[in-house]
C-alpha cells in the first residue's frame, strides 16, 4: 500500500526560486493538508483541502500556494523561496473530517539558501 | 480555541524507568486526542488516539495514555523505557476549522524529546 507519497524527500533551493512539493494519496481520501515542522514549534498547518476543487488557508499560508484538481493530488507551491521556509514539510490525508484516521507522508526536507 | 501544551521540551530517563510525557489541552468540547512519535529524520507515526469510549488508551510499543476530562490532560506513559524509545513525541488534538467549524485540523504541541540513558 502506497498511502501518502511525497516528493522530493530532500531539496535545496536558492532564495527566490520557486518549486512544487508533490503529494499523492491512493486511498480516495477527501481531506488533505500540508504542515510544516520547525524545531520547537511542532507542526503547523499551511493549507488544507476538503475535496477536489476546494482549498483553504491554515495557520501559516503566506508564501505558499495549493490547488486540488483531483482527489489524489495536493501539490504545495513555494512561489519565491525564502530562508524562513527552510523546514520539513508533511502532507497528510484523512477520510473523515474529525481527523480520526489521518495518514502522514514521509516528509520533505527543504533548505533555502 | 483549542491548544495543546506539552510540559517539558526534553525528558531524560534511565533505561527501565517509567516514562511520563505530559500533555494538556484546552477545549470547550471533548476533543479527539493523539500521540505521535517521530524518530530522527523520519515521518510521524501514530502511537495511540482517544476518540470516544474507554479513557485509558493502549497504543503501540507498550505506551498508553489516559484521557482525564477534569484535568484536561492526556499524559503518555510507559512502565519501562527502552533505548529504542528515544525519539520526539507530539501530542495533538483535533480542532474545528473552516467556515462553520465544519472541518477539522490537528493542532500539535511543540514536542517533547525523550532521551533514554543506559
Amino acid at each position: 500500500n502506497a498511502g501518502v507519497t511525497q516528493t522530493p524527500k530532500f531539496q535545496v533551493l536558492k532564495t527566490g526560486q520557486s518549486m512544487t512539493l508533490q503529494c499523492a494519496q491512493d486511498m480516495n481520501h477527501e481531506y488533505m493538508s500540508w504542515y510544516r515542522q520547525d524545531p520547537g514549534m511542532g507542526l503547523r498547518l499551511i493549507h488544507y483541502s476538503v475535496g477536489a476543487g476546494i482549498t483553504d488557508q491554515g495557520e501559516v499560508p503566506n508564501g505558499y500556494n495549493v490547488s486540488r484538481s483531483t482527489t489524489e493530488d495536493f501539490p504545495l507551491r513555494l512561489l519565491s523561496a525564502a530562508p524562513s521556509q527552510t523546514s520539513v514539510y508533511f502532507c497528510a490525508s484523512s477520510s473523515d473530517r474529525n481527523g480520526n484516521t489521518i495518514y502522514f507522508g514521509e516528509g520533505s526536507w527543504l533548505t533555502v539558501v | 480555541a483549542q491548544s495543546v501544551t506539552q510540559l517539558g521540551s526534553h525528558v531524560s530517563v534511565s533505561e527501565g524507568a517509567l516514562v511520563l510525557l505530559r500533555c494538556n489541552y484546552s477545549s470547550s468540547v471533548p476533543p479527539y486526542l493523539f500521540w505521535y512519535v517521530q524518530y530522527p529524520n523520519q515521518g510521524l507515526q501514530l502511537l495511540l488516539k482517544y476518540t470516544t469510549g474507554a479513557t485509558l488508551v493502549k497504543g503501540i510499543n507498550g505506551f498508553e495514555a489516559e484521557f482525564k476530562k477534569s484535568e484536561t490532560s492526556f499524559h503518555l506513559t510507559k512502565p519501562s523505557a527502552h533505548m529504542s524509545d528515544a525519539a520526539e513525541y507530539f501530542c495533538a488534538v483535533t480542532k474545528s476549522w473552516g467556515s462553520g467549524g465544519s472541518n477539522y485540523k490537528l493542532t500539535f504541541g511543540k514536542g517533547t524529546l525523550l532521551t533514554v540513558n543506559p
